[in-house]
Protein backbone atom coordinates (compact mmCIF):
# COMPACT_ATOMS: atom_id res chain seq x y z
CA UNK A 1 0.00 0.00 0.00
CA UNK A 2 1.46 3.13 -0.90
CA UNK A 3 2.25 5.55 2.42
CA UNK A 4 2.85 9.40 1.98
CA UNK A 5 4.91 11.78 4.22
CA UNK A 6 5.13 14.73 5.00
CA UNK A 7 7.64 16.40 6.80
CA UNK A 8 7.92 19.05 8.65
CA UNK A 9 4.73 18.25 10.15
CA UNK A 10 5.04 21.74 11.08
CA UNK A 11 6.60 24.66 10.92
CA UNK A 12 6.75 28.68 11.63
CA UNK A 13 8.36 31.30 9.49
CA UNK A 14 9.04 35.08 9.38
CA UNK A 15 7.00 36.91 6.73
CA UNK A 16 9.24 36.78 3.27
CA UNK A 17 10.94 34.18 4.13
CA UNK A 18 11.75 31.38 0.97
CA UNK A 19 10.56 27.62 2.64
CA UNK A 20 10.23 24.28 0.82
CA UNK A 21 7.62 21.76 2.19
CA UNK A 22 8.53 18.11 1.52
CA UNK A 23 6.32 14.88 -0.01
CA UNK A 24 7.91 11.53 0.36
CA UNK A 25 5.68 8.14 -0.81
CA UNK A 26 6.77 4.52 -1.28
CA UNK A 27 5.56 3.37 -4.71
CA UNK A 28 7.04 5.26 -7.67
CA UNK A 29 3.74 3.74 -9.79
CA UNK A 30 1.87 7.14 -9.40
CA UNK A 31 -0.56 8.69 -12.45
CA UNK A 32 -0.22 12.19 -10.76
CA UNK A 33 0.62 13.87 -7.50
CA UNK A 34 -1.35 17.11 -6.19
CA UNK A 35 -0.78 19.36 -3.50
CA UNK A 36 -3.38 21.13 -1.36
CA UNK A 37 -4.11 23.76 1.11
CA UNK A 38 -6.81 23.60 4.37
CA UNK A 39 -7.58 26.38 5.93
CA UNK A 40 -8.72 25.22 9.73
CA UNK A 41 -12.12 23.62 9.16
CA UNK A 42 -12.22 24.29 5.63
CA UNK A 43 -12.80 21.91 2.37
CA UNK A 44 -9.01 21.66 0.48
CA UNK A 45 -8.30 23.88 -2.57
CA UNK A 46 -5.96 22.53 -4.75
CA UNK A 47 -3.16 24.38 -5.44
CA UNK A 48 -1.02 22.70 -8.10
CA UNK A 49 -0.75 19.04 -10.14
CA UNK A 50 2.08 17.34 -10.95
CA UNK A 51 1.64 14.44 -13.66
CA UNK A 52 3.55 11.76 -13.58
CA UNK A 53 5.86 12.41 -16.82
CA UNK A 54 6.23 16.36 -15.46
CA UNK A 55 9.57 17.28 -13.57
CA UNK A 56 7.58 20.47 -12.05
CA UNK A 57 4.73 23.16 -12.00
CA UNK A 58 4.44 26.66 -11.08
CA UNK A 59 2.09 29.06 -10.03
CA UNK A 60 2.60 32.64 -8.96
CA UNK A 61 4.56 31.98 -5.60
CA UNK A 62 4.60 28.09 -5.80
CA UNK A 63 6.47 25.85 -7.27
CA UNK A 64 6.40 21.96 -6.99
CA UNK A 65 8.84 19.54 -7.77
CA UNK A 66 8.59 15.81 -8.36
CA UNK A 67 11.03 12.93 -8.66
CA UNK A 68 8.88 10.07 -9.27
CA UNK A 69 11.88 7.22 -9.33
CA UNK A 70 13.29 8.59 -5.60
CA UNK A 71 9.84 9.22 -4.38
CA UNK A 72 9.68 12.98 -3.27
CA UNK A 73 8.00 16.05 -3.96
CA UNK A 74 9.01 19.43 -2.82
CA UNK A 75 6.24 22.59 -2.85
CA UNK A 76 8.03 25.44 -2.94
CA UNK A 77 6.65 29.09 -1.35
CA UNK A 78 8.41 32.23 -2.06
CA UNK A 79 8.26 35.53 -0.12
CA UNK A 80 6.06 33.61 2.68
CA UNK A 81 2.88 36.22 3.59
CA UNK A 82 1.09 35.44 6.97
CA UNK A 83 -2.29 34.81 4.44
CA UNK A 84 -0.30 31.48 3.78
CA UNK A 85 -1.11 29.99 6.99
CA UNK A 86 -2.85 27.09 6.67
CA UNK A 87 -2.02 23.14 6.35
CA UNK A 88 -0.69 21.80 3.11
CA UNK A 89 -0.95 18.58 1.89
CA UNK A 90 0.05 16.23 -0.66
CA UNK A 91 -1.52 13.59 -2.26
CA UNK A 92 -0.71 10.80 -5.04
CA UNK A 93 -3.30 9.49 -7.56
CA UNK A 94 -2.49 5.30 -8.27
CA UNK A 95 -1.28 4.69 -11.90
CA UNK A 96 -4.73 2.80 -12.14
CA UNK A 97 -7.90 3.24 -9.84
CA UNK A 98 -9.45 6.08 -8.43
CA UNK A 99 -7.75 6.41 -5.32
CA UNK A 100 -5.76 8.99 -4.25
CA UNK A 101 -3.34 8.75 -1.27
CA UNK A 102 -2.71 11.87 1.07
CA UNK A 103 0.39 12.27 2.90
CA UNK A 104 0.02 13.73 7.18
CA UNK A 105 0.44 17.16 6.33
CA UNK A 106 2.85 20.19 7.31
CA UNK A 107 1.24 22.80 9.38
CA UNK A 108 2.81 26.40 8.00
CA UNK A 109 2.66 29.31 10.23
CA UNK A 110 3.58 32.71 8.96
CA UNK A 111 4.96 35.31 11.65
CA UNK A 112 4.08 38.71 10.57
CA UNK B 1 -19.18 25.49 -13.17
CA UNK B 2 -15.66 24.44 -11.52
CA UNK B 3 -17.28 23.92 -7.84
CA UNK B 4 -18.42 20.66 -5.51
CA UNK B 5 -21.34 22.02 -2.94
CA UNK B 6 -22.30 20.16 -0.07
CA UNK B 7 -24.82 20.31 2.30
CA UNK B 8 -25.38 20.76 5.41
CA UNK B 9 -22.51 22.67 6.07
CA UNK B 10 -22.94 21.73 9.83
CA UNK B 11 -25.14 18.59 10.98
CA UNK B 12 -25.70 17.69 14.90
CA UNK B 13 -27.60 14.31 15.22
CA UNK B 14 -28.45 12.01 18.04
CA UNK B 15 -27.38 8.52 17.87
CA UNK B 16 -30.78 7.33 17.05
CA UNK B 17 -31.32 9.81 14.31
CA UNK B 18 -31.12 9.06 10.65
CA UNK B 19 -29.87 12.33 8.54
CA UNK B 20 -28.37 12.54 4.80
CA UNK B 21 -25.30 14.48 3.53
CA UNK B 22 -25.29 15.91 0.16
CA UNK B 23 -22.98 16.73 -2.58
CA UNK B 24 -23.13 17.89 -5.90
CA UNK B 25 -21.19 19.16 -9.03
CA UNK B 26 -21.34 19.93 -12.42
CA UNK B 27 -18.00 19.40 -14.26
CA UNK B 28 -18.82 16.46 -15.78
CA UNK B 29 -17.03 14.19 -13.19
CA UNK B 30 -17.70 10.58 -13.23
CA UNK B 31 -15.94 9.90 -10.01
CA UNK B 32 -17.05 11.45 -6.62
CA UNK B 33 -15.34 10.71 -3.30
CA UNK B 34 -16.52 10.47 0.03
CA UNK B 35 -13.77 11.25 2.68
CA UNK B 36 -13.76 11.62 6.11
CA UNK B 37 -11.49 13.65 8.38
CA UNK B 38 -11.08 14.43 11.99
CA UNK B 39 -8.91 17.27 13.73
CA UNK B 40 -4.92 17.49 12.60
CA UNK B 41 -5.37 14.45 10.48
CA UNK B 42 -5.41 13.99 6.69
CA UNK B 43 -8.47 12.90 5.04
CA UNK B 44 -9.43 9.34 5.25
CA UNK B 45 -10.57 7.75 1.90
CA UNK B 46 -14.33 6.02 2.83
CA UNK B 47 -15.97 5.63 -0.44
CA UNK B 48 -15.78 6.21 -4.25
CA UNK B 49 -18.14 6.07 -7.10
CA UNK B 50 -17.08 5.94 -10.70
CA UNK B 51 -19.37 5.76 -13.45
CA UNK B 52 -22.29 6.12 -10.48
CA UNK B 53 -21.29 2.74 -9.63
CA UNK B 54 -19.62 1.87 -6.33
CA UNK B 55 -15.70 0.78 -6.95
CA UNK B 56 -14.20 1.55 -3.48
CA UNK B 57 -15.53 1.09 -0.16
CA UNK B 58 -12.98 1.03 2.38
CA UNK B 59 -14.41 -1.07 5.27
CA UNK B 60 -16.48 1.47 6.16
CA UNK B 61 -19.28 0.34 9.49
CA UNK B 62 -23.03 0.05 7.78
CA UNK B 63 -24.26 2.74 9.82
CA UNK B 64 -22.52 5.01 7.09
CA UNK B 65 -24.47 4.13 3.16
CA UNK B 66 -23.27 6.06 -0.01
CA UNK B 67 -25.79 6.56 -2.52
CA UNK B 68 -25.17 8.15 -6.24
CA UNK B 69 -28.21 8.44 -7.90
CA UNK B 70 -27.06 10.29 -11.06
CA UNK B 71 -23.83 11.45 -12.29
CA UNK B 72 -24.01 15.20 -10.22
CA UNK B 73 -25.17 13.86 -7.37
CA UNK B 74 -24.02 11.98 -4.06
CA UNK B 75 -25.35 11.23 -0.94
CA UNK B 76 -23.74 10.02 2.20
CA UNK B 77 -27.19 8.09 4.35
CA UNK B 78 -26.41 8.34 8.23
CA UNK B 79 -28.20 5.93 11.09
CA UNK B 80 -26.94 4.65 14.53
CA UNK B 81 -24.15 6.98 14.01
CA UNK B 82 -21.46 6.72 17.05
CA UNK B 83 -20.01 10.05 18.62
CA UNK B 84 -16.54 9.29 17.83
CA UNK B 85 -18.17 9.46 14.06
CA UNK B 86 -18.18 13.20 14.62
CA UNK B 87 -15.81 14.81 11.91
CA UNK B 88 -15.81 16.76 8.66
CA UNK B 89 -17.19 15.08 5.61
CA UNK B 90 -15.30 15.61 2.39
CA UNK B 91 -17.20 15.35 -0.84
CA UNK B 92 -14.54 15.26 -3.63
CA UNK B 93 -15.14 15.10 -7.46
CA UNK B 94 -12.66 14.05 -10.50
CA UNK B 95 -12.50 12.52 -14.08
CA UNK B 96 -12.64 8.74 -14.16
CA UNK B 97 -9.01 7.35 -14.20
CA UNK B 98 -9.97 5.92 -17.89
CA UNK B 99 -9.93 9.49 -18.89
CA UNK B 100 -6.37 10.98 -19.96
CA UNK B 101 -5.65 13.81 -18.61
CA UNK B 102 -4.68 15.98 -15.35
CA UNK B 103 -7.17 14.52 -13.14
CA UNK B 104 -7.70 17.20 -10.53
CA UNK B 105 -9.14 15.88 -6.94
CA UNK B 106 -12.05 18.89 -6.49
CA UNK B 107 -12.97 19.05 -3.13
CA UNK B 108 -16.51 20.54 -1.21
CA UNK B 109 -16.08 22.67 1.46
CA UNK B 110 -16.89 20.14 3.54
CA UNK B 111 -20.08 19.02 6.46
CA UNK B 112 -19.15 19.17 9.95
CA UNK B 113 -20.59 16.54 11.63
CA UNK B 114 -21.41 16.29 15.39
CA UNK B 115 -23.05 13.24 17.12
CA UNK B 116 -24.44 13.92 20.11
Amino acid sequence: KQEVTQIPAALSVPEGENLVLNCSFTDSAIYNLQWFRQDPGKGLTSLLLIQSSQREQTSGRLNASLDKSSGRSTLYIAASQPGDSATYLCAVRRNTGNQFYFGTGTSLTVIP
Amino acid sequence: DTEVTQTPKHLVMGMTNKKSLKCEQHMGHRAMYWYKQKAKKPPELMFVYSYEKLSINESVPSRFSPECPNSSLLNLHLHALQPEDSALYLCASSHASDRVGANVLTFGAGSRLTVL
